[in-house]
């Protein structure tokens, strides 16, 4: 099975740009890279999507190297509130349906 | 706009006993999951359904059945509850698998005792 690789966790202040990548060597020709978000008894919230260069929405950006071997979740100027674990999702070669999430980094915003 | 609901959103029973999660979108999605969540621990996939009728297995099956007789419900069943189950259990549906976000429900924490 296909696996994703991401830090357990990381550290951040207040107004600082957050990089968070993922690693999936076997990632299929068809698959998309999603992040989501998660806090505390909630589940997780869609946050960003794309197959390969670089996405862009109000809240982040996500930039995909041509091999699409690894991908880098951005946060630019992280808050208090942007505290949460943070997980990529990438489908999986050996059987399209088995989705498989990462292991998840947890960010620790301080004031 | 609901989205994904969850039902009940917390329960405890004792070891043996069966009991039913059901899960409720209403935003017409083909795709449903049932994943559970252990502490410190990321998403496992328990069953999926890639349609009205239709199931399949997932990461983590053992001790769970599961039924998708409406396409707007996805029902995951325990039929006699272990310790082992104890956790959050999370469900999702989206439009299509892959290329689709998920959108997830905010889960059903289930004790075991």
């Amino acid at each position: 099975l296909a696996k994703t690789t991401q830090p357990i966790s990381m550290d951040s202040y207040e107004g600082q740009e957050v990089n968070i990548t993922c690693s999936h060597n076997n990632i299929a020709t068809n698959d998309y890279i999603t992040w989501y978000q998660q806090f505390p008894s909630q589940g997780p919230r869609f946050i960003i999507q794309g197959y390969k260069t670089k996405v862009t929405n109000e809240v982040a950006s996500l930039f995909i190297p041509a091999d699409r071997k690894s991908s880098t979740l951005s946060l630019p100027r992280v808050s208090l509130s942007d505290t949460a674990v943070y997980y990529c999702l990438v489908g999986d070669m050996d059987s399209s349906y088995k989705l498989i999430f990462g292991s998840g980094t947890r960010l620790l915003v301080r004031p | 706009n609901a989205g994904v609901t969850q039902t009940p959103k917390f329960r405890v029973l004792k070891t043996g006993q069966s009991m039913t999660l059901l899960c409720a979108q209403d935003m017409n999605h083909e795709y449903m999951y049932w994943y559970r969540q252990d502490p410190g621990m990321g998403l496992r996939l328990i069953h999926y359904s890639v349609g009205e009728g239709t199931t399949a297995k997932g990461e983590v099956p053992d001790g769970y059945n599961v039924s998708r007789l409406k396409k707007q419900n996805f029902l995951l069943g325990l039929e006699s509850a272990a310790p082992s189950q104890t956790s959050v259990y999370f469900c999702a549906s989206s439009y299509d698998v892959g290329n689709q976000p998920q959108h997830f429900g905010d889960g059903t924490r289930l004790s075991i005792l």
